[in-house]
């Protein structure tokens, strides 16, 4: 069975750098794209970047290119996100999402970023 | 850049009755090489990540109920749920990826029991 699961909850100061983390399981890691959709308190989806860990190409939506950066390790099945100075607009639950014809089948649970002073 | 709009932005609707969700796309998004839409429909309850519902614009994933229906072609698009549930409460969003390096969500809109 398919599983992305995803970090915990993490709570950070403007200027913190962070990186969080999607486990796949269940299928074969390079075989699919990752994705990773921001969703801001009471708000919609904004899909970020994706990767494909069969070649190592990412790409990145403009609004978060610079700002973020997605990488993975296929020896852990694992994709990441990474800030390197957070701010206060980076708070949201984050998802990282598996690519199925460039839908999403099958999603992480979601790791919440809370930025603040 | 590709935006979807959806409408309504929430809706009530009764018991067994039936739930109209459209998605307005800024360009056509139908693929001529392959006729295909590359148009989803997602769920999502609250707490919970979304969960696919349709593809290609009305392929329904395997496992979601017959109840859902999608439909539309070039910019215009339909979530229909045939006959509304209580688990069904939830935001629908529609999300186009036509455009592989830029992929969007419509705002999504907000379905409640009447």
């Amino acid at each position: 069975e398919v599983h992305l699961v995803q970090s915990g909850a993490e709570l950070k100061k403007p200027g913190e750098s962070l990186r969080i983390s999607c486990e796949a399981s269940g299928y074969s890691f390079s075989s699919y794209w990752i994705s990773w959709v921001r969703q801001k308190p009471g708000t919609g989806l904004e899909w970020m970047g994706r990767v494909d860990p069969s070649d190592s190409h990412t790409n990145y939506n403009p609004s978060f290119q610079g700002h973020v950066t997605i990488s993975f390790d296929m020896s852990l099945s694992t994709a990441y996100l990474r800030w390197s100075w957070l701010e206060a607009s980076d708070t949201a639950i984050y998802y990282c999402a598996r690519h199925y014809g460039e839908a999403y089948d099958y999603w992480g649970q979601g790791t919440l970023v809370t930025v603040s002073s | 850049d590709i935006v979807l709009t959806q409408s309504p932005d929430s809706l009530a609707v009764s018991l067994g009755e039936r739930a109209t969700i459209n998605c307005e796309s800024s360009q056509s998004i139908l693929y001529s090489a392959n006729n295909k839409n590359y148009l989803a429909w997602y769920q999502q309850k609250p707490g919970q990540p979304p969960k696919l519902l349709i593809y290609w614009a009305s392929t329904r994933q395997s496992g979601v109920p017959d109840r859902f229906s999608g439909s539309g072609s070039g910019t215009h698009f339909t979530l229909t749920i045939s006959s509304l549930q209580a688990e069904d409460v939830a935001v629908y969003y529609c999300h186009q990826y036509y455009t592989t390096l830029m992929y969007s969500f419509g705002q999504g809109t907000k379905v409640e029991i009447k």
